[in-house]
């Protein structure tokens, strides 16, 4: 159990479907992060949130957007997407964000767009 | 810009031998050092750190190496066993950085033979 819990495991979609991950820390962190992991490619940084307060958004197109109601819960809405967004998207959580304080990851959701 | 880029892509080791995975990186600015593991069907798991000002650094049965000469990055396992295949992720931030910089190299395959 890596206290970072993520729902569902595995989505499929269309792309005119919406659809939102959900995301949900039980570690008392206060910085939450969305990466998506791509085969063969390093993990790409998505949104970054500090004390529920977005930090970062690495150039990340509308059609996903990120909301982060409190510390503990992190969801990520869909909509439109295309087959190449097709990939793991992670969640992750640090104490604060900040070197020193390591990423405890979720085990993902693997999305597959069709 | 900045990267990170490992030595080899897949790494096969016979049980209760020793393991090195590599990492190289080009900013002279990296200032934290992380590896992290993924097993199959979950996210990364934190192994270990080390900051710029250090060399060495070890944990139960893992080292990590640091050379800022030739800014290079190594991971150790000592008695490899069945339970350490998985994929080795190292990452990296700049001095005055914080999570959401890291920049992660794209992983080496360790599969170890019993």
């Amino acid at each position: 159990e890596t206290g970072v819990t993520q729902t569902p495991r595995h989505l499929v979609m269309g792309m005119t479907n919406k659809k939102s991950l959900k995301c949900e820390q039980h570690l008392g962190h206060n910085a939450m992060y969305w990466y998506k992991q791509s085969a063969k490619k390093p993990l790409e940084l998505m949104f970054v949130y500090n004390f529920k307060e977005q930090t970062e958004n690495n150039s990340v197109p509308s059609r996903f957007s990120p909301e982060c109601p409190n510390s503990s819960h992190l969801f990520l809405h869909l909509h439109t997407l295309q087959p190449e967004d097709s990939a793991l998207y992670l969640c992750a959580s640090s104490p604060q964000d900040r070197p020193n304080s390591p990423l405890h990851f979720g085990n993902g959701t693997r999305l597959t767009v069709t | 810009g900045e990267s990170v880029g490992l030595h080899l892509p897949t790494l096969s080791v016979q049980e209760g031998d020793n393991s090195i995975i590599n990492c190289a990186y080009s900013n002279s600015a990296s200032d934290y050092f992380i590896w992290y593991k993924q097993e199959s069907g979950k996210g990364p798991q934190f192994i270990i750190d080390i900051r710029s000002n250090m060399d060495k650094r070890q944990g139960q049965r893992v080292t990590v190496l640091l050379n800022k000469t030739v800014k290079h990055l190594s991971l150790q396992i000592a008695a490899t066993q069945p339970g350490d295949s998985a994929v080795y992720f190292c990452a990296l931030m700049n001095y005055g950085g914080s999570q959401g910089n890291l920049i992660f190299g794209k992983g080496t395959k360790l599969s170890v033979k019993p």
